[in-house]
């Protein structure tokens, strides 16, 4: 699975767009860029995912460049709750055949401020 | 709809002691994992199950040993357990990719720690 890159800390005003960036320059044709986040101890959750065109759900907006090299994770308006890491996570699909597991890096840690 | 639970939550352990994380699922899915995350860094996967009766290593599989004999639950095993295994324990489910969505389902996790 190709390597990301994230700034170690982001922080961002409550009720403001939180953007949180994510490189990944090695990433290949059949690769997916997933995002999760975990907020203090607890599990990881899943937040949305990507393969070329952008995406948005409940939660979050993923904008992926054209030449897929890197993402963008939006937070529409991000509340004191959004605080945890964000970690992006690039993850070729496997189909119906099996899967094995997430790499995590260091991620991401967004602290919303009042 | 309970979804991913572990057992324990907290557990203190001598070195050279052993003993078993339980993880169960109630959501039906095939694959099952075991991840373990030491402070400041992300999880590491340790073994994961595509299926009842089967197991694959991880990252770091050294040390631990695992069981999937009934669909919903996945056993993660200490034999001799080390200082080093010190962390924080968190087991996840997800049913088969479909259309690119791979989204695992993580549990609260377990805190061990070896003394």
């Amino acid at each position: 699975d190709a390597k990301t890159t994230q700034p170690p800390s982001m922080d961002c005003a409550e009720g403001r767009a939180a953007n949180l960036p994510c490189n990944h320059s090695t990433i290949s044709g059949n690769e997916y860029v997933y995002w999760y986040r975990q907020i203090h101890s607890q599990g990881p959750q899943y937040i949305i995912h990507g393969l070329k065109n952008n995406e948005t759900n409940e939660m979050a907006s993923l904008i992926i460049t054209e030449d897929r090299k890197s993402s963008t994770l939006i937070l529409p308006h991000a509340t004191l709750r959004d605080t945890a890491v964000y970690y992006c996570i690039v993850r070729r699909f496997f189909g119906g055949g099996g899967a094995d597991g997430l790499t995590f890096g260091k991620g991401t840690h967004l602290i919303i401020q009042p | 709809n309970a979804g991913v639970t572990q057992t324990p939550k907290f557990r203190v352990l001598k070195t050279g002691q052993s003993m078993t994380l339980l993880c169960a699922q109630d959501m039906n899915h095939e694959y099952m994992y075991w991840y373990r995350q030491d402070p400041g860094m992300g999880l590491r996967l340790i073994h994961y199950s595509v299926g009842e009766g089967t197991t694959a290593k991880g990252e770091v599989p050294d040390g631990y040993n695992v069981s999937r004999l009934k669909k919903q639950n996945f056993l993660l095993g200490l034999e001799s357990a080390a200082p080093s295994q010190t962390s924080v324990y968190f087991c996840a489910s997800s049913p088969p990719s479909s259309g690119g969505m791979d989204e695992q389902f993580f549990g609260p996790g377990t805190r061990l720690t070896v003394l």
